[in-house]
């Protein structure tokens, strides 16, 4: 039981280019949640997932896109990384109570 | 104004002793939660605590207690016996219905803690 796992750990990216963060949880949570934390500040929601192909917008979703496809994955793309994107993100799934949640160890993400 | 406040960027608490952490919290709805989280100076987040607007006992979970005063919008996170464990930032956070009929979570800035022996 791996609990919540992000790839990759750490990522450099230069303006403009593309990538995807992979998030997956084999908790069979219907939740997931992904994050981003600048310095000094406490998380801000992105992307959320109430289920397999359902996705909703947080606070902060522009420059971001999200993918549901199966249960335990949710993706987060950055279509053409700017440098105001560079962050940790995390990770984060639930039951269907508040009471439980559960994060990855996050990805440190650097746009040059 | 801001969903979440945490107005102690910083506390220092003398190892065995207990801390209170403060947090108040702005919503005009009527179904709202409110959670805590340790982060330790390795990075990750840890879920603690979460309390329910509609539940009638303060929420408790080992030696983490929140203080929930509902009239006052405050939900102070209590830490009973303080360690040297404890010491990380502790964020409050809240979670409300958006206009799209689901939930979302704001964050606080953070209290960072910490414990002397």
């Amino acid at each position: 039981n791996a609990g919540v796992t992000q790839t990759p750990k750490f990522r450099v990216l230069k303006t403009g280019q593309s990538m995807t963060l992979l998030c997956a949880q084999d908790m069979n949570h219907e939740y997931m949640y992904w994050y981003r934390q600048d310095p000094g500040m406490g998380l801000r929601l992105i992307h959320y997932s109430v289920g397999e192909g359902t996705t909703a917008k947080g606070e902060v979703p522009d420059g971001y896109n999200v993918s549901r496809l199966k249960k335990q994955n949710f993706l987060l793309g950055l279509e053409s990384a700017a440098p105001s994107q560079t962050s940790v993100y995390f990770c984060a799934s639930r039951t269907a109570g508040w009471e439980t949640q559960y994060f990855g160890p996050g990805t440190r993400l650097l746009v040059l | 104004a801001q969903k979440i406040t945490q107005t102690q960027p910083g506390m220092f608490v003398q190892e065995k002793e207990a801390v209170t952490l403060d947090c108040t919290y702005d919503t005009s709805d009527p179904s709202y939660g409110l959670f805590w989280y340790k982060q330790p100076s390795s990075g990750e987040m840890i879920f603690l605590i979460y309390q329910g607007s509609y539940d009638q006992q303060n929420a408790t979970e080992g030696r983490y207690s929140l203080n929930f005063q509902k009239a006052r919008k405050s939900a102070n996170l209590v830490i009973s016996a303080s360690q040297l464990g404890d010491s990380a930032m502790y964020f409050c956070a809240m979670r409300e219905p958006d206009s799209g009929g689901y939930q979302k979570v704001t964050f606080g800035t953070g209290t960072k803690l910490q414990v002397i022996p």
